[in-house]
């Protein structure tokens, strides 16, 4: 079926540990993207992808790495969690600039103790 | 003053009702625009994409764009209870893959 997976579900992490989100797109859509969401602050950008072997800042950067190494796959990493990044993360991909609809995966709810 | 701006409701209608969804945003320069719902506990859905003024219309919904007021509305027209949802307003420039999101209207439809 095709669309996009994210792994885990759900993870709870200790403040102060490393975590690597999964996001695997089998679209070939050329760009990716993370955002997080939180409560009353929306959809935020935290970083993109917008094609293999490039990446860009959002809005929201700060703490996060990813790294685009293949069309398919777009991980995102806290190198050092923190209780502020407690969020729920989506990971997205779009065909290109034109078309520019995004589809989102099913998200995996993060909570930092 | 947020980029794309929706009042976050809850915007309460009956069964059989339009229900109308709007959204402001700040950049004249946006070009492309996007209405997306979202189920509580899930991920994000498109609904609509509108990129020149006036009316778009898909079934019950129709999506009206002026760039002039910088605005963009969503109706729905025979409102269901499988409708209820927050619905995200969102906004691209032309020169960048980014969206910038509002922070949604959340929709009940009272059966």
């Amino acid at each position: 079926i095709a669309g996009i997976t994210q792994a885990p579900t759900s993870q709870i992490l200790a403040a102060g540990r490393r975590m690597t989100l999964r996001c695997t797109q089998d679209m070939r859509h050329n760009a990716m993207y993370w955002y997080r969401q939180d409560l009353g602050l929306g959809l935020r950008l935290i970083h993109y992808s917008n094609t293999a072997g490039t990446t860009g800042k959002g809005e929201v950067p700060d703490g996060y790495s990813v790294s685009r190494a293949n069309t398919d796959d777009f991980p995102l990493t806290l190198a050092s969690a923190v209780p502020s990044q407690t969020s729920v993360y989506f990971c997205a991909s779009s065909a290109g600039v034109n078309p520019d609809t995004q589809y989102f995966g099913p998200g995996t709810r993060l909570t930092v103790l | 003053q947020k980029e794309v701006e929706q009042n976050s409701g809850p915007l309460s209608v009956p069964e059989g009702a339009i229900a109308s969804l709007n959204c402001t945003y700040s950049d004249r320069g946006s070009q492309s625009f996007f209405w997306y719902r979202q189920y509580s506990g899930k991920s994000p859905e498109l609904i609509m994409s509108i990129y020149s003024n006036g009316d778009k219309e898909d079934g019950r919904f129709t999506a009206q764009l002026n760039k002039a007021s910088q605005y963009v509305s969503l109706l729905i027209r025979d409102s269901q209870p499988s409708d209820s949802a927050t619905y995200l307003c969102a906004v691209k420039k032309d020169s960048s893959y980014k969206l910038i999101f509002g922070s949604g209207t959340r929709l009940l439809v009272r059966p």
